[in-house]
């Protein structure tokens, strides 16, 4: 059975950082892009970044609102990806949600349960 | 970036209506479009993807349909679990984004 474990979220203060994990098992985690979607609290859906896998050179993708603040990365040996998240604003307070990108479309087939982040003073 | 704009953004149905909930596209991104629903306090989950195939275990009432910038969700005979709230996603490029949402709530 495919399971996604999100972990390590928390209260930050504004400027501070926090680093999110997501464990993965029940399938071959190396294989696959992995996500990272936030919504904040009564809104949206937010996409935040993708790593690729190791046949892609574990290359990676933000979206603006993060680019050069968060880094994605992971850890196949772990069966794990991370989220590093610096210089941290009240706006990026949100649940955190890693998701298993699969297939040619790499739809997001498999979501963990999130994680909340709260930036605040 | 590709903007997808939803329509409606709420939506107010009774159990066994036919709906129907739009995503619009700023250019077009040929098939590369997933629906999800979200239930409140849970992860998503995906139900469409390509526009209109189907993910596995999903319900045959749901069905997508569209190509290029306009797409559509159908709900053939709404049932008392489908109350969630739906979105559709863009594939095609990135920053890969989401569309605002609709939510479908009980008349």
């Amino acid at each position: 059975e495919v399971q996604l474990v999100d972990s390590g979220g928390g209260l930050v203060q504004p400027g501070g950082s926090l680093r999110l994990s997501c464990a993965a098992s029940g399938f071959t985690f190396s294989d696959h892009y992995m996500d990272w979607v936030r919504q904040a609290p009564g809104k949206g859906l937010e996409w935040v970044g993708r790593t690729r896998n190791k046949a892609n050179s574990y290359t990676t993708e933000y979206a603006a609102s993060v680019k050069g603040r968060f880094t994605i990365s992971r850890d196949d040996s772990k069966n794990s990806l991370y989220l590093q998240m610096n210089s941290l604003k009240t706006e990026d307070t949100a649940v955190y949600y890693c998701a298993r990108a699969s297939g040619s479309y790499r739809i997001l087939d498999y979501w963990g349960q999130g994680t909340l982040v709260t930036v605040s003073s | 970036d590709i903007q997808l704009t939803q329509s409606p953004s709420f939506l107010s149905a009774s159990v066994g209506d036919r709906v129907t909930i739009t995503c619009r596209a700023s250019q077009g991104i040929s098939s590369y479009l997933a629906w999800y629903q979200q239930k409140p306090g849970k992860a998503p989950k995906l139900l469409i993807y390509a526009a209109s195939t189907l993910q596995s275990g999903v319900p045959s009432r749901f069905s997508g349909s569209g190509s290029g910038a306009e797409f559509t969700l159908t709900i053939s005979s709404l049932q008392p679990e489908d109350f969630a709230t739906y979105y559709c996603q863009q594939l095609k490029s990135y920053p890969l984004t989401f569309g605002g949402g609709t939510k479908v709530e009980i008349k």
